[in-house]
């Protein structure tokens, strides 16, 4: 099976901060990664789909990027409201399986 | 508009089945799969499945392979998880997700609690 990494699994941060993550896979997986935002107690919400394609309705300040096994993704210029925790997922299209990477919680300093 | 409505919370006792329901509006329901995610409590998210909601064809995390079926009702736009035995650890909040297109997962229910013990 595909292994995701996700780092760091937690950050601390100020808002107006640029914020990365990343997710790295164990073998190439094409641009099949998707991000996720969490807030505590809600349903996890799409952000970016298929490495880097922003979800309508998402602000702009969130962009993702990569391909093959390294992914990033970014906010820029961290607002309030974003503080949560983050998931990348990962689809194999031969298996057909499903994985989320560990998480990584937003917390401000 | 859009959106996947679950059933309410559960308490089960250990080696009970549990099943949740998916009602979903706003879209044609056969057009689109249905994930099923389980969250523990205070850890991350867990893929359990999916079925297609139109032909009824299921696949299912390995881990959980012989305890989890999947089902949908097309009459009522509604698909169901049941998960037998249950164990301690099945504590948790289960979401159902809309399938957009290759594992993207667009739209969620708003989760259902269940709790696993004697």
């Amino acid at each position: 099976d595909i292994q995701m990494t996700q780092s760091p699994s937690s950050l601390s941060v100020s808002v107006g901060d640029r914020v990365t993550i990343t997710c790295q896979a164990s073998q190439g997986i094409s641009n099949y990664l998707n991000w996720y935002q969490q807030k505590p107690g809600k349903a996890p919400q799409l952000l970016i789909y298929d490495a880097s394609n922003l979800e309508t309705g998402v602000p702009s300040r969130f962009s993702g990027s990569g391909s093959g096994t390294d992914f990033t993704f970014t906010i820029s210029g961290l607002q309030p409201e974003d503080i949560a925790t983050y998931y990348c997922q990962h689809y194999d299209y031969f298996r057909p399986l499903y994985s989320f990477g560990q998480g990584t919680r937003l917390e401000i300093k | 508009q859009v959106q996947l409505v679950q059933s309410g919370a559960e308490v089960k006792k250990p080696g009970a089945s549990v099943k949740v329901s998916c009602k979903a509006s706003g879209y044609t329901f056969t057009g689109y799969y249905i994930h099923w995610v389980r969250q523990a409590p205070g850890q991350g998210l867990e893929w359990m499945g999916w079925i297609n909601s139109n032909s009824g064809g299921t696949n299912y995390a390995q881990n959980l392979q012989g305890r989890v079926t999947m089902t949908r009702d097309t009459s009522i736009s509604t698909a169901y998880m049941e998960l037998s035995r249950l164990r301690s650890d099945d504590t948790a909040v289960y979401y159902c997700a809309r399938d957009l297109t290759g594992g993207v997962m667009d739209v969620w229910g708003q989760g259902t609690t269940v709790t696993v013990s004697s």
